[in-house]
């Protein structure tokens, strides 16, 4: 069964400071996985999307890792804003005709002044 | 460009009644997906539309429906509705499936709540 797995499930740090957030999967055959960042009764915002041969993806202070050999990937924050208040999912998504987008259940990180 | 639009934002509807949701895609985008989030079990994928066809399903009862326009306007259906349907609905459009590598725009959902 495909499975993505979030951690940790909250985080709470001060404005300024830098985090990462963690994503193991166990989907396959992989496609493509993707970081996304929802506000609160908003739909989810696109951060990065990475493919089988990436290994690092920048979106400004947004850093994505993969790598496909363990089935990991990190997003690292810079610099952290009260902007980033949000929950931040991964999502991954196999290939082949028939696929179905397997999210995890999302990091809620708390930036606090 | 207009981003994706999705009506109504907010429904009320009684257990056993049907409802229908409406999404419109960005101009120029044929794959519309749709998604349930609950605070139960998160995001979960539906189903996904591309030139009017029905490329992919999840685990879900066929209560669940649902149809592209030609002009790539999706509607979904839940037919029967029971208490577990309330959840926030989201679509998204692309260029192409989410099993390619582009970007996915979400709209900013249906509220529906089932008493």
């Amino acid at each position: 069964k495909n499975q993505v797995e979030q951690s940790p499930q909250s985080l709470i740090i001060l404005e300024g400071k830098n985090c990462t957030l963690q994503c193991n999967y166990t989907v396959s055959p992989f496609s493509n996985l993707r970081w996304y960042k929802q506000d609160t009764g908003r739909g989810p915002v696109s951060l990065t999307i990475m493919t089988f041969s990436e290994n690092t993806k920048s979106n400004g202070r947004y850093t994505a890792t993969l790598d496909a050999d363990t089935k990991q990937s990190s997003l690292h924050i810079t610099a952290s804003q009260l902007s980033d208040s949000a929950s931040y999912i991964c999502v991954v998504s196999g290939s082949g005709g028939s696929y179905i987008p397997t999210f995890g259940r999302g990091t809620s990180l708390i930036v606090h002044p | 460009k207009a981003g994706v639009t999705q009506t109504p934002r907010y429904l009320i509807k009684t257990r056993g009644q049907q409802v229908t949701l409406s999404c419109s895609p960005i101009s120029g985008h044929r794959s519309v997906s749709w998604y349930q989030q609950t605070p139960g079990q998160g995001l979960q994928f539906l189903f996904e539309y591309f030139s009017e066809t029905q490329r992919n399903k999840g685990n879900f009862p066929g209560r669940f429906s649902g149809r592209q326009f030609s002009n790539s306007r999706s509607e979904m259906n839940v037919s029967t509705l029971e208490l577990g349907d309330s959840a926030l609905y989201l679509c998204a459009s692309s260029l192409a499936a989410p099993s390619l590598p582009y970007e996915q725009y979400f709209g900013p959902g249906t509220r529906l709540t089932v008493t």
